[in-house]
């Protein structure tokens, strides 16, 4: 099946621990983009990649980084510089240079910090 | 950064009814898009409306673009339980979100 996926689908992390969550496509996607949303939010974007072993900062990316060794995946790790990151954290895909820039959305992580 | 506002935050319905939620964008756009986000999930695409287009259907969506206010609308007719979901409009290539619109369709 082609798709895009993330794991864990839950996440504990202890105060000053780093995390890293996983986001893995197969559809042969261009780019690749992490958001945030804080619960009754709508979305905000952390990074984004168009190309591998390149990527760029969005809104929020503090406390956050990226890496984009291979075309399929793009791990987010939260470090803890980031001051609150219990959040809902997803990831999309889509396809550069076409006429339909529609974003394919991974099912989400929850990342909890005790 | 380009960006899209949806408005009501949030909508109550009977099942039936018609439900219509607007949004708005900053900065000149070349397409708008829709999805819909059922609780804790990731969000599915539903519908693209470039800028040259004013009107587009599938199935009960209908979608306006108003490229003069910068503004765009979703249409769900003859609105069903299942319906039940967030809904955020992302505008431009980098599909920057709102805060979405909640609908709660009532049985």
């Amino acid at each position: 099946d082609g798709g895009i996926t993330q794991s864990p689908k839950y996440l504990f992390r202890k105060e000053g621990q780093n995390v890293t969550l996983s986001c893995e496509q197969n559809l042969n996607h261009d780019a690749m983009y992490w958001y945030r949303q804080d619960p009754g939010q709508g979305l905000r974007l952390i990074y984004y990649s168009q190309i591998v072993n390149d990527f760029q900062k969005g809104d929020i990316a503090e406390g956050y980084s990226v890496s984009r060794e291979k075309k399929e995946s793009f791990p987010l790790t939260v470090t803890s510089a980031q001051k609150n990151p219990t959040a809902f954290y997803l990831c999309a895909s889509r396809l550069l240079h076409s006429s339909y820039n529609e974003q394919f959305f991974g099912p989400g992580t929850r990342l909890t910090v005790l | 950064s380009q960006q899209g506002e949806e408005d009501p935050q949030a909508l109550s319905i009977q099942e039936g009814e018609n439900a219509t939620m607007n949004c708005s964008y900053k900065t000149s756009i070349n397409n708008l898009q829709w999805y819909r986000q059922n609780s804790g999930r990731g969000l599915v695409h539903l519908i693209l409306i470039r800028s040259n287009e004013r009107e587009k259907h599938s199935g009960r969506l209908r979608v306006t673009l108003d490229t003069s206010k910068k503004s765009s609308s979703l249409l769900i007719t003859a609105s069903r339980a299942a319906d039940t979901a967030s809904y955020f409009c992302g505008a431009g290539n980098m599909l920057t979100f709102g805060g979405g619109t909640r609908l709660m369709v009532k049985p």
